[in-house]
């Protein structure tokens, strides 16, 4: 398996516009999760999916970021307009059991990093 | 509120060292807790799960213990090699609140050759 796979790797934008994150979770994973890491904050959840369907995003730091789960196999993350303080290492992760079993690995991807300048 | 710390937040130590990376949470209500490897500019790679009924959980040269009832995990590296240094991260998620996993803010390894 080619495992979670994310696009683009790299992103440098200017402030205002808008930002589209892509991710292939790992065929055959029921629950995916988006992630945000900055150094002042470290790892932070920002929403997660089960079955494609939104669960919590409670972590989504404001209306300008949204994201959706089409399918099974792709997912997005999108920020709108954005800026500066949006820079970050935007990361995707996936697992194979329902999130609320709490027993499965997450597996994340390589992460995106934006810049928004 | 989970919170979830790691010390020491870097160390440095010569090729062929045992080591004890430690990580400790506030909430012993935890299903299981997650070990993850992070090299720089790179993703997170999972090392090992240990589920809250287990007390050890091996990977080669890992090994991760759980006590929850203190609140700590270790996670001993035997025979350090330079190809270990990264950053080691652990993460528990949040009881009822589906996978939700809070991190610790890491510690970064540097094993010198």
């Amino acid at each position: 398996d080619a495992g979670v796979i994310q696009s683009p790797r790299h992103e440098v934008t200017e402030m205002g516009q808008e930002v589209t994150l892509r991710c292939k979770p790992i065929s055959g994973h029921n629950s995916l999760f988006w992630y945000r890491q900055t150094m002042m904050r470290g790892l932070e959840l920002l929403i997660y999916f089960n079955n494609n369907v939104p669960i919590d995003d409670s972590g989504m730091p404001e209306d300008r970021f949204s994201a959706k789960m089409p399918n099974a196999s792709f997912s997005t993350l999108k920020i709108q307009p954005s800026e500066p303080r949006d820079s970050a290492v935007y990361f995707c992760a996936s697992r194979q059991g329902l999130a609320g079993a709490g027993d499965n690995e997450q597996f994340f991807g390589p992460g995106t990093r934006l810049t928004v300048l | 509120k989970q919170e979830v710390t790691q010390i020491p937040a870097a160390l440095s130590v010569p090729e062929g060292e045992n080591l004890v990376l430690n990580c400790s949470f506030t909430d012993s209500a935890i299903y299981n807790l997650q070990w993850f490897r992070q090299d720089p500019g790179k993703g997170l790679t999972s090392l090992l799960l240990i589920q809250s009924s287990q007390r050890e959980q091996t990977s080669g040269r890992l090994n991760a213990s759980l006590d929850k009832s203190s609140g700590r995990s270790t996670l001993y590296i035997a025979a350090s090699q330079p190809g270990d240094s990264a950053t080691y991260l652990c993460a528990v998620p949040l009881p009822n609140q589906g996978g939700k996993l809070i991190f610790g803010q890491g510690t970064e390894l540097s094993v010198k050759p």
